[in-house]
Order: structure tokens, then C-alpha cells, then sequence
């Protein structure tokens, strides 16, 4: 059983430009989580999604970020005209549920903003 | 939400030395897992421990729930068990995890 996908593992864009970020969850998980890791800090909750649905993105930066999860495939963060503060390693996680069971997370994306 | 706060920050060790990494946490909470970050930037799942005791090699846990803390504990420590070690806990329902900062273990050979 393949664990959680992250693609690309490494991302590199200048200022201005977009990031597109893709999480494929474990099998038989449908509850998808993004986290975001700034340099030197932990992890930060950004948004949960269900298939097609946000449930919860109180982590979410207002403006400039979107998160989806399509139907089919993979689940995508989205950043428009990347900041240098964007620079961080995002992880997405994965669970059966919302609640009782383990979140296993992806080996994440690294995206630096020069 | 909840607060989760995780001790020492920091933790040196010379190898085969013994540690306990310590999570406390100021709500009620009904997942509870223990995660290391490797250098490399992976995060490795230790323990899903809402509660009581587990053991996986040289490692354990412990989670009291009702007196909110949990405890992660390392023997015969390795080099190649130097990073980060995080607790994350999940409320009824909630969702999302809530991390603490972490532990940063070094280990000296």
C-alpha cells in the first residue's frame, strides 16, 4: 500500500510567479490535510478537504492561497504570486477519518521563492 | 484551541544515553500521535497513543489523557536517532492536528 504522494518534491519559483502543489492520499483515505513548516519552526494546520469539499481552512492565509480536492485525483495547493514568505516545506496528510485514527503524512514539498 | 507544548526544546546526548521527551496539552483530546523528523525533512510516524503505553524497540510511550500529558521515552539513544520529535493531537471531530514546536535531539556519537 503506496503511503501519502507529494509531487514535485522540490519547487522553485520567483517572485510573481504561481506554485501548484499535489498530494495523492493512501489508499481508501478520503480525508485529505495540508500543513505548512516555516523555517526553523513546527507544523501549522492550513485546511482540511474531503473529496470535493473543504471542511475546514481556518489556516488558510486570506488571500493569494486555494486548496482543492477533485472528485478524481490528486488534492492541490495552490499559491498565487509567490512571496519570499512563502518559502516553506508543505506536507499533506491523510486519514480514513476526521477524528479517530492516524494522520500519515507525505514527504513533503519544499518550496523555495528567490 | 488547544495549547500543546512539548519539553526541553532541546536535548544532547551522547549515544547509548537514555531521554524522555515530555507533551503537555491543555485540553481533552482523543488522538494523540508522536512523529520524528528526520535531518532530511521526512516525518516519521512513532506512535498513535490517545492513551497508555506502547513500545517499539527502543522506543515508547505514554499518554495520560486525564492528566493531559504524554511522554516519549529513548533508550540506548543512536546517532540516527537525532532530529525533531513532535507530539500532535487531533479533538473529537476536529480534523487537523495541533503540533507542538518540538524537540530537537542530537545525538553524539
Amino acid at each position: 500500500n503506496a503511503g501519502v504522494m507529494q509531487n514535485p518534491r522540490h519547487l522553485v519559483r520567483r517572485r510573481g510567479q504561481e506554485a501548484r502543489l499535489r498530494c495523492s492520499p493512501m489508499k481508501g483515505h478520503s480525508h485529505v490535510y495540508w500543513y505548512r513548516q516555516l523555517p526553523e519552526e513546527g507544523l501549522k494546520f492550513m485546511v482540511y478537504l474531503q473529496k470535493e469539499n473543504i471542511i475546514d481552512e481556518s489556516g488558510m492565509p486570506k488571500e493569494r492561497f486555494s486548496a482543492e480536492f477533485p472528485k478524481e485525483g490528486p488534492s492541490i495547493l495552490r499559491i498565487q504570486q509567490v512571496v519570499r514568505g512563502d518559502s516553506a516545506a508543505y506536507f499533506c496528510a491523510s486519514s480514513e477519518d476526521r477524528s479517530v485514527n492516524e494522520q500519515y503524512f507525505g514527504p513533503g514539498t519544499r518550496l523555495t521563492v528567490t | 484551541g488547544i495549547q500543546v507544548e512539548q519539553s526541553p526544546p532541546d536535548l544532547i546526548l551522547q549515544e547509548g544515553a537514555n531521554s524522555t521527551l515530555r507533551c503537555n496539552f491543555s485540553d481533552s483530546v482523543n488522538n494523540l500521535q508522536w512523529f520524528h523528523q528526520n535531518p532530511w525533512g521526512q516525518l516519521i510516524n512513532l506512535f498513535y497513543i490517545p492513551s497508555g503505553t506502547k513500545q517499539n524497540g527502543r522506543l515508547s510511550a505514554t499518554t495520560v489523557a486525564t492528566e493531559r500529558y504524554s511522554l516519549l521515552y529513548i533508550s540506548s539513544s543512536q546517532t540516527t536517532d537525532s532530529g525533531v520529535y513532535f507530539c500532535a493531537l487531533r479533538r473529537t471531530n476536529a480534523g487537523k492536528s495541533t503540533f507542538g514546536d518540538g524537540t530537537t535531539l542530537t545525538v553524539k556519537p
